[in-house]
């Protein structure tokens, strides 16, 4: 079966410092990646997703970044983190691009605190 | 613009039954997602809908009605682990999921 495992569970991370979140899937093979954020009591905000090694696609301009290193790995980073950086950071994903409309499966999450 | 609207916050009773309801519009409709997020945990996938009807899966169900841009998740015999937080979410013509801010359901025993 398909796991999907994210690090580190909580942040904190004073403003100005870099971050690099990583998320791993386990039991599939080039499966369609996302990095979401979700601000308390709010929704979910995609920010990248990837459907292959090196294909990221940016939905929101800002200082964060996201790499694909490795088929089943997925990195969302920034080099100076800001005070409105702060939320929940979701890792999912689904089956490959040629199942698109199917369920996305996310990691436990990532707290990121920012003083 | 697209957008997916819910209620806020529900509240109902231990046992009871409850229906969320969500309405969307969006640049084409590819199937619509129900997820259940527990406070401080990640989504988790409860059903899909990709043609008009009702899809039963034990206690949970949900409607589409693709005319109306309308959907609905029904939880019956309500238990205090019911208590989360209900996402919709629609695929588009992109194949790209549309939130919905979600609805807190409050369970009161």
């Amino acid at each position: 079966s398909q796991t999907i495992h994210q690090w580190p569970a909580t942040l904190v991370q004073p403003v100005g410092s870099p971050l690099s979140l990583e998320c791993t899937v386990e039991g599939t093979s080039n499966p369609n990646l996302y990095w979401y954020r979700q601000a308390a009591g709010r929704g979910l905000q995609l920010l990248f997703y990837s459907v292959g090694i090196g294909q990221i696609s940016s939905e929101v301009p800002q200082n964060l970044s996201a790499s694909r290193p490795q088929d089943r790995q997925f990195i969302l980073s920034s080099k100076k983190l800001l005070l409105s950086d702060s939320g929940f950071y979701l890792c999912a994903w689904s089956p490959s691009q040629d199942q698109w409309s199917q369920p996305q499966h996310f990691g436990d999450g990532t707290r990121l605190s920012i003083l | 613009g697209q957008n997916i609207d819910q209620p806020t916050e529900m509240t109902a009773t231990e046992g009871a039954i409850v229906q969320i309801n969500c309405t969307y519009q969006t640049s084409g409709f590819n199937g619509l997602f129900w997820y259940q997020q527990h406070a401080g945990e990640a989504p988790t996938f409860l059903s899909y809908n990709v043609l008009d009807g009702l899809e039963e899966k034990g206690r949970f169900s949900s409607f589409l009605s693709r005319s109306k841009g309308y959907s609905y998740l029904l939880l019956k015999e309500l238990q205090m682990k019911d208590s989360a937080s209900y996402l919709c979410a629609v695929m588009d013509s992109n194949y790209q999921l549309i939130w919905g801010a979600g609805t807190k359901l409050i369970i009161k025993p």
